[in-house]
Formats: C-alpha cells, sequence, structure tokens
C-alpha cells in the first residue's frame, strides 16, 4: 500500500527566502507524481507535474525533483514571498491503468514580510 | 475555460438524511475523480470514471455512498443515509487523460450533525 509523507508538517519563514519541501513515497512503482497548492477554503491547484521518467520540472520560482528509487521528491521554491503562503501537497500516480492519486498530509507554508 | 465546478459549496443535514453532491468537469475531460478529506486526515481517493464507466471505485468507503455519471459529462455522489463520520470536504477532480494533470474543483464542504 502507498503511502506518502511530506515533511515539515508546517514552515514559518521571512520573506526573501529559498525553502524546500519534501515529499517521500514508500512504493516506488509510479508512473508520475504531482505538486498542488491549496488556499484556504479553495481547491487544489496544480504547480507541476513530473513523469517517473523525469528528474526534475521547473515553473518560474518553482522546482520539483524526483529520484524515484529511493521514493523521494522536492518543491524548491526561489525568493518567497507572502503570496506563496498556502498548504502545499504532493500526490503520486501508481501506473498508466489507474488515475487515482495518493496524497500526503501536505506542508503549511507562511512566508511573513 | 471553465474550471471544474462543484455543487452545492456547503451542505449541512442531519445523520440519516441524504445529500447529493454536483461536480461539473472541464468541458472535454473524460476522466472524473472524487476525493474526500476528513478532519485531521489526508485527501483520499474515492472513485474514478472514464466518461460514464467506473473505471476504479476501490476508495468508497459503503455503499451508502452512490456515485453516477450518467451521459458522461456531469457526476454526482449521493449519501444516503449520512452518517456523522461522512463529514468532510469532498473534492472532484478531472483530466484529459488518465496520465494528464488533475484539476480541481473547490469542492464541497459536508457537515453532518
Amino acid at each position: 500500500k502507498q503511502e506518502v509523507t511530506q515533511i515539515p508538517a508546517a514552515l514559518s519563514v521571512p520573506e526573501g527566502e529559498n525553502l524546500v519541501l519534501n515529499c517521500s513515497f514508500t512504493d516506488s512503482a509510479i508512473y508520475n507524481l504531482q505538486w498542488f497548492r491549496q488556499d484556504p477554503g479553495k481547491g487544489l491547484t496544480s504547480l507541476l507535474l513530473i513523469q517517473s521518467s523525469q528528474r526534475e520540472q521547473t515553473s518560474g520560482r518553482l522546482n520539483a525533483s524526483l529520484d524515484k528509487s529511493s521514493g523521494r521528491s522536492t518543491l524548491y521554491i526561489a525568493a518567497s514571498q507572502p503570496g506563496d503562503s498556502a498548504t502545499y501537497l504532493c500526490a503520486v500516480r501508481r501506473g498508466t491503468s489507474y488515475g487515482k492519486l495518493t496524497f500526503g498530509q501536505g506542508t503549511i507554508l507562511t512566508v511573513h514580510p | 475555460e471553465a474550471g471544474v465546478t462543484q455543487f452545492p459549496s456547503h451542505s449541512v443535514i442531519e445523520k440519516g438524511q441524504t445529500v447529493t453532491l454536483r461536480c461539473d468537469p472541464i468541458s472535454g475531460h473524460d476522466n472524473l475523480y472524487w476525493y474526500r478529506r476528513v478532519m485531521g486526515k489526508e485527501i483520499k481517493f474515492l472513485l474514478h470514471f472514464v466518461k460514464e464507466s467506473k473505471q476504479d471505485e476501490s476508495g468508497m468507503p459503503n455503499n451508502r455512498f452512490l456515485a453516477e455519471r450518467t451521459g458522461g459529462t456531469y457526476s454526482t455522489l449521493k449519501v444516503q443515509p449520512a452518517e456523522l463520520e461522512d463529514s468532510g470536504v469532498y473534492f472532484c477532480a478531472s483530466s484529459y487523460s488518465a496520465g494528464q494533470p488533475q484539476h480541481f474543483g473547490d469542492g464541497t464542504r459536508l457537515s453532518i450533525l
């Protein structure tokens, strides 16, 4: 059974810092991994999707890496801003015939001015 | 392009009553998913439709939950009769294909009294 763990559970940083969020999964047989952000009372916004054959994906100030063999992914946020404050979730998908995502509990990020 | 839309945004009902949640996916997305987040837990998969067919319903908790997607467009999730432990936020997501990023709605917050 796939389990996804995110560390830390919460993080508070001053504006401008670079930061790393961690995600680990127990079963390395994944098809892809997706990072989301969730604002309070809102749905999930997809940030980055990494296929199992890829090592990293970048979008603006965000960079996500994937080490499938060790069951780890990191989300790097450069030059953090107060608007980055949200809950960040990672989710893994098992295989091509499975649409199901298995989620971690998320990291609550607060960036203060 | 309109995103995934869920109705209602909030629902408060008494134990034993029936509630129906609705999800309108992004136009053209054949894949539709239901997820649930109960208090303090991670988001968990309920089921996956491909068009009108149930591809995977392994996450449905019990037979009080009934999901339908007649005509392969919008979907409904009915809970009958509702129990206290059904309280949580129910998310719907859709994707063009099972391997593509899933796009989430804002969720329906369900409270059972």
